[in-house]
């Protein structure tokens, strides 16, 4: 089963109007962490925001903010007032313990979402 | 801060020959760093965790013999291509890790 499932291959917003890129995980460790990246044609991770599973409060961050429920395993972004420089890739990703042994964390991605906006 | 970056961004080569990709962490010293795999309309997939100063762990279907990691300190991890084919060509982006994740640009390997 997919640890990271975004089942919008492609979504359409116009300019100024929000939109919903919708996320749900599937993980039995009761510590994680969810974060949504956007990628631009040119190919950079740009990390937009992050939601811990202890957190009670949504994450946000400027025109960004994190839908968490976690009861039904979903973390779907909401991004405000679209702008035409939105129109990128965006991937949410978990993070759980790594198999590598070293404290660090591996970062299981989405398929990503295109989201194109509209003037 | 926390600001990664990759050497060569763009690279073409001849099939049958070896590239070598850098990933630097600039201001930060990083412990981890994850090489991943991007091929055209796909999401990122993890190939192999690599850790200063030890061997790097590959993800199940990476052929460790193939792409060579090396992270030889603390802020820089190589990854070597050899005997790069055709199927190679793709979007290669790494990450050095603290505790998040910092991507480096990524670097597009064409191979003819």
């Amino acid at each position: 089963a997919q640890k990271i499932t975004q089942t919008q291959p492609g979504m359409f917003v116009q300019e100024k109007e929000a939109v919903t890129l919708d996320c749900t995980y599937d993980t039995s460790d009761q510590s994680y962490g969810l974060f949504w990246y956007k990628q631009p044609s040119s190919g950079e991770m740009i990390f937009l925001i992050y939601q811990g599973s202890y957190d009670e409060q949504n994450a946000t961050e400027g025109r960004y903010s994190l839908n968490f429920q976690k009861a039904r395993k979903s973390a779907n972004l909401v991004i405000s007032a679209s702008q035409l420089g939105d129109s990128a890739m965006y991937f949410c990703a978990m993070r759980e313990a790594s198999n590598s042994g070293a404290g660090s964390y591996q970062l299981t991605f989405g398929k990503g979402t295109k989201l194109s906006v509209i003037p | 801060g926390a600001v990664v970056s990759q050497h060569p961004s763009r690279v073409i080569c001849k099939s049958g020959t070896s590239v070598k990709i850098e990933c630097r962490s600039l201001d930060f010293q990083a412990t981890t760093m994850f090489w991943y795999r991007q091929f055209p309309k796909q999401s990122l997939m993890l190939m192999a965790t690599s850790n200063e100063g030890s061997k790097a762990t590959y993800e199940q279907g990476v052929e460790k013999d193939k792409f060579l990691i090396n992270h030889a300190s603390l802020t820089l991890s190589t990854l070597t291509v050899t005997s790069a084919h055709p199927e190679d060509s793709s979007f290669y982006i790494c990450s050095a890790s603290l505790y998040e994740q910092y991507f480096g640009p990524g670097t597009r390997l064409t191979v003819t």
